[in-house]
């Protein structure tokens, strides 16, 4: 079965650092890009950036570059975001999914951001 | 940067009945379109790619046209598990991919 499974929830104070992945399975991992894609409360979808694992090549979107890092470990078929400072509007389900059009996706990771 | 906007934002339709929801591009992104059915505390699930090509294990019920700039997703019967939230997004040209704001399905 083709899956992504993506890291727990998290809940973080302004400022602190967090990293969450996503790890693909029953597929070639390295051949697929991996995107992330935010849902703020009560709002819709929006692409961040993507990584294509088999030679790290990263694309992100102008509203978050600089603001997160995408990375990708072939090695354990995994990928990453990486905040290095949390804001409170980082407050959002973070979902991978598999290629251009997302025909696997991730359950979701809740972010919390509060002081 | 492309824009992608969906219309209506709210369509209220009865089961049974056919929704017609809208997807326009502020310029072409030839046949690079998908859509997405998005249900709370779920996934958001692929339901059309390449504008008109359902992925795997969608009911047929679900139809996309168009290309260019004005793209339709069709449900052709409403069943109650149909009530959602739909996505477009494009992927022509990228980065970026666009998301368009969606339309939520709602029970009439």
């Amino acid at each position: 079965e083709v899956q992504l499974v993506q890291s727990g929830a998290e809940v973080k104070k302004p400022g602190e650092s967090l990293n969450i992945s996503c790890k693909g399975s029953g597929y070639n991992f390295l051949t697929s890009w991996i995107a992330w894609v935010r849902q703020m409360p009560g709002k819709g979808l929006e692409w961040m950036g993507s990584i294509y694992p088999a030679d790290s090549d990263t694309r992100y979107s102008p509203s978050f570059q600089g603001q997160v890092t995408i990375s990708a470990d072939k090695s354990i078929s995994t990928a990453y975001l990486q905040w290095s400072s949390l804001k409170a509007s980082d407050t959002a389900m973070y979902y991978c999914a598999r290629g251009v059009y997302m025909d696997v996706w991730g359950k979701g990771t809740t972010v919390t951001v509060s002081s | 940067e492309i824009v992608m906007t969906q219309s209506p934002d709210t369509l209220s339709v009865s089961p049974g009945e056919r929704a017609t929801l809208s997807c326009r591009a502020s310029q072409s992104v030839r046949s690079n379109l998908a859509w997405y059915q998005h249900k709370p505390g779920q996934a958001p699930r692929l339901l059309i790619y390449g504008a008109s090509t359902r992925a795997t294990g969608i009911p047929a019920r679900f139809s996309g046209s168009g290309s260019g700039t004005e793209f339709t997703l069709t449900i052709s019967s409403l069943q109650s598990e149909d009530f959602a939230v739909y996505y477009c997004q494009h992927y022509n040209n990228w980065p970026p991919l666009i998301f368009g704001g969606g339309t939520k399905v709602e029970i009439k």
